[in-house]
């Protein structure tokens, strides 16, 4: 199974704050990359696909850049709807695969 | 509009069987490329993928959970089905079905049931 490991585990930042939360691959998965977004009690929402693709309706203050074994999630201006816990994703292969998750605090 | 629900037991006892059912509306799995997947979360912890299941009848499963694990459709109902036997409390989690994109991507996720395994 392909590992992913993200870093930092917990992150604490202001509004309009920039931040990037990275996500590491245990092997290539080209640009196979997802990231998600998740509040407490709720569903996990897509944010960026295939690396560096905004999901349609997410704000464009998200951003994914990566390929290979390294990837990025950046938020370019922190907002209060932001502070919530980030998920990576690979979909090179099956079994599919999650990081462990960053949990984005105030 | 797509829209995907969870349902089944909220309780389920050690070495039982759970069963769960994604009833899903606004696509249907007779569609070429139409994919459904089960994620579970337990409390606090992070997601784990399950299980897979395709529009051809392909299935998928993770690699630790495969013995325990089956996946089905009845397209007529626009329902997948998962099936995990020898429920186990470290088995206690929220259960979710996504559809799953042909890039393997989760674009809609169901609310998720939390199934709590407990004698």
């Amino acid at each position: 199974d392909i590992q992913m490991t993200q870093s930092p585990s917990s992150l604490s930042a202001s509004v309009g704050d920039r931040v990037t939360i990275t996500c590491r691959a245990s092997q290539s998965i080209s640009t196979h990359l997802n990231w998600y977004q998740q509040k407490p009690g709720k569903a996990p929402k897509l944010l960026m696909y295939v690396a560096s693709s905004l999901q349609s309706g997410v704000p464009s203050r998200f951003s994914g850049s990566g390929s290979g074994t390294d990837f990025t999630l950046t938020i370019s201006s922190l907002q209060p709807e932001d502070f919530a816990t980030y998920y990576c994703q690979q979909s090179y292969s099956t079994p599919f695969t999650f990081g462990q998750g960053t949990k984005l605090e105030i | 509009q797509v829209t995907l629900k969870e349902s089944g037991p909220a309780l389920v006892k050690p070495t039982q069987t759970l069963t769960l059912t994604c009833t899903f509306s606004g696509v249907s799995l007779s569609t070429s490329g139409m994919r459904v997947s089960w994620i579970r979360q337990p409390p606090g912890k992070a997601l784990e993928w399950l299980a897979r299941i395709d529009w051809d009848d392909d299935k998928f499963y993770s690699t630790s959970l495969r013995t325990r694990l089956t996946i089905s459709k009845d397209t007529s109902k626009n329902q997948v089905v998962l099936t995990m036997t020898d429920m186990d409390p470290v088995d206690t989690a929220t259960y979710y079905c996504a559809r799953n994109q042909p890039l393997g991507y989760f674009d809609y996720w169901g609310q998720g049931t939390l199934v709590t395994v407990s004698s």
